[in-house]
C-alpha cells in the first residue's frame, strides 16, 4: 500500500542526546515536510524539502537537522540544542506539481524527554 | 495578528445538529485552502479542498470568502464519529507548498 511511514512512534530522548525521526514514503511524492506539534497548538513547520539533495529551513528550525539523499527518505534529527523536544512530531508529503495539491502525512511520532 | 485564525472551542452539539466553523487569513495572496481532520493524538487528515465557487462533499460544504479573507466550514446532522479537532489551513504564495495551519477548532458531538 502507498502511503507516509514514519518511525518510531514513540521516542524518548535523554539529557544531551541526539535522535533521529525516520520518515519515508512510496508515493513518488517530491517534496516532504517536518512539522512540531504542541498540545492545543497548531502544526509548526521545521524544514521542508522540494527535491532530493536540497531542504530548506522552516519556521522553527533551531535545534533541528535533515537530510534528503532519496527521494523517499527524509529523516528529522533532535539535537541536544533543542531545549524543548517534547512533542507530536509529523512527516508530510507532496506532488511536486499543482498549486492547489494538498499535503499528506504520516502517523507521527511523540518524542518525550525522560 | 495570526496567520491563520480559529475560534479553538470546544463546540459542544447534539447529534443531528449543524455546526459551522470560521477561519481567517492575513496574507490576501493566499493562493489554496483546505480544511483537515485530526483526531485526537493522530495525524491530520484532509478533510477537503476549498475551492473559490464554494464546495460541496456529503453533509460537508465548505466556503471560501477572498474579500474578507476567510473560510467556512458546514457540517450538517452531526454525527458522533464527526467529534474531532477541525484544523483550517492556508497554502502561502510561491511554489515552496509551505501551508499554515490553525490551531484547530474542536467539536464534540454528543448523543
Amino acid at each position: 500500500d502507498g502511503g507516509i511511514t514514519q518511525s518510531p512512534k514513540y521516542l524518548f530522548r535523554k539529557e544531551g542526546q541526539n535522535v533521529t525521526l525516520s520518515c519515508e514514503q512510496n508515493l513518488n511524492h517530491d517534496a516532504m515536510y517536518w512539522y512540531r506539534q504542541d498540545p492545543g497548538q497548531g502544526l509548526r513547520l521545521i524544514y521542508y524539502s522540494q527535491i532530493v539533495n536540497d531542504f530548506q529551513k522552516g519556521d522553527i528550525a533551531e535545534g533541528y537537522s535533515v537530510s534528503r539523499e532519496k527521494k523517499e527518505s527524509f529523516p528529522l534529527t533532535v539535537t541536544s540544542a533543542q531545549k524543548n523536544p517534547t512533542a507530536f512530531y509529523l512527516c508530510a508529503s507532496k506532488t511536486g506539481t499543482g498549486v492547489g495539491e494538498p499535503q499528506h502525512f504520516g502517523d507521527g511520532t511523540r518524542l518525550s524527554i525522560l | 495578528r495570526k496567520e491563520v485564525e480559529q475560534d479553538p472551542g470546544p463546540f459542544n452539539v447534539p447529534e443531528g445538529a449543524t455546526v459551522a466553523f470560521n477561519c481567517t487569513y492575513s496574507n490576501s495572496a493566499s493562493q489554496s485552502f483546505f480544511w483537515y481532520r485530526q483526531d485526537c493524538r493522530k495525524e491530520p487528515k484532509l478533510l477537503m479542498s476549498v475551492y473559490s465557487s464554494g464546495n460541496e462533499d456529503g453533509r460537508f460544504t465548505a466556503q471560501l470568502n477572498r474579500a474578507s479573507q476567510y473560510i467556512s466550514l458546514l457540517i450538517r446532522d452531526s454525527k458522533l464519529s464527526d467529534s474531532a479537532t477541525y484544523l483550517c489551513v492556508v497554502k502561502i504564495p510561491g511554489n515552496t507548498g509551505k501551508l499554515i495551519f490553525g490551531q484547530g477548532t474542536t467539536l464534540q458531538v454528543k448523543p
